[in-house]
């Protein structure tokens, strides 16, 4: 069971959008900057957000990430097949003074 | 270009140790806060331990408190993870990982390949 709450699955057309949410606590997501992180099959994940919005240097402007008390969103626009994947939240537990992981989210691209 | 290449991975028998480690390359290992976040067969990210960057404050999930230690080697721009009493539930594909910036210990960028660790009975 994860400290932080992720749909285990979602789909969407090619270029549509998407949503993922993320729910937490006020001693995780509450307290601390959200971060985003892709798993493509068979490889290592890889930062897709920080600090809640921002976006590392080479992830196109289709993600975004935002966050609202101890909720936080992925969005992704105009969706592509290559953007089949698992994506994962994470963040600082206060309480737990542990870094926590949401159980991932498989986006299917129908 | 900042690289990670973890290597050590194996079968130890339940109750074994084993350590794994993580060459850096493209900034040094005492600058940035560097985890280990391990992934068992077919399910999710569970973080593991992390080192800040002075190396004076050693982080574990409570599951591995007191079997597992995490080190460098300034000299050798290495990460390590010593892990003993090896359960069956520490089966996963363990990857080395850095804080994306000085002050971000607990964000993750960029990630190692991962190293198999296998415990068997």
């Amino acid at each position: 069971q994860s400290v932080l709450t992720q749909p285990p699955s979602t789909s969407a057309a090619p270029g549509q959008k998407v949503t993922i949410s993320c729910s937490g606590s006020t001693s995780n997501i509450g307290s601390s900057f959200v971060s985003w992180y892709v798993q493509v099959t068979g490889t290592a994940p890889k930062l897709l957000i920080y600090e809640n919005n921002k976006r590392p240097s080479g992830i196109p402007d289709r993600f975004s990430g935002s966050k609202s008390g101890t909720s936080a969103t992925l969005g992704i626009t105009g969706l592509q097949t290559g953007d089949e994947a698992v994506y994962y939240c994470g963040t600082w537990d206060a309480s737990l003074t542990t870094a926590v992981f949401g159980g991932g989210t498989l986006l299917t691209v129908l | 270009e900042v690289q990670l290449l973890e290597s050590g991975g194996g079968s130890p028998q339940t109750g074994g140790s084993l350590r794994v480690s993580c060459v850096v390359s493209g900034f040094n290992i005492n600058t940035f806060a560097m985890s280990w976040v391990r992934q068992a067969p077919g399910k999710g990210l569970e973080w593991v331990s992390t080192i800040n960057g002075s190396a004076n404050s050693t982080y574990y999930t409570n599951s591995v408190k007191g079997r597992f230690i995490i080190s460098r080697d300034i000299s050798r721009n290495t990460l390590y993870l010593q892990m003993k009493s090896l359960r069956a539930e520490d089966t996963a594909v363990y990857y080395c990982t850095k804080g994306r910036t000085v002050g971000a210990t607990f964000c993750f960028d960029p990630w190692g390949q991962g190293t198999l660790v296998s415990v068997s009975s």
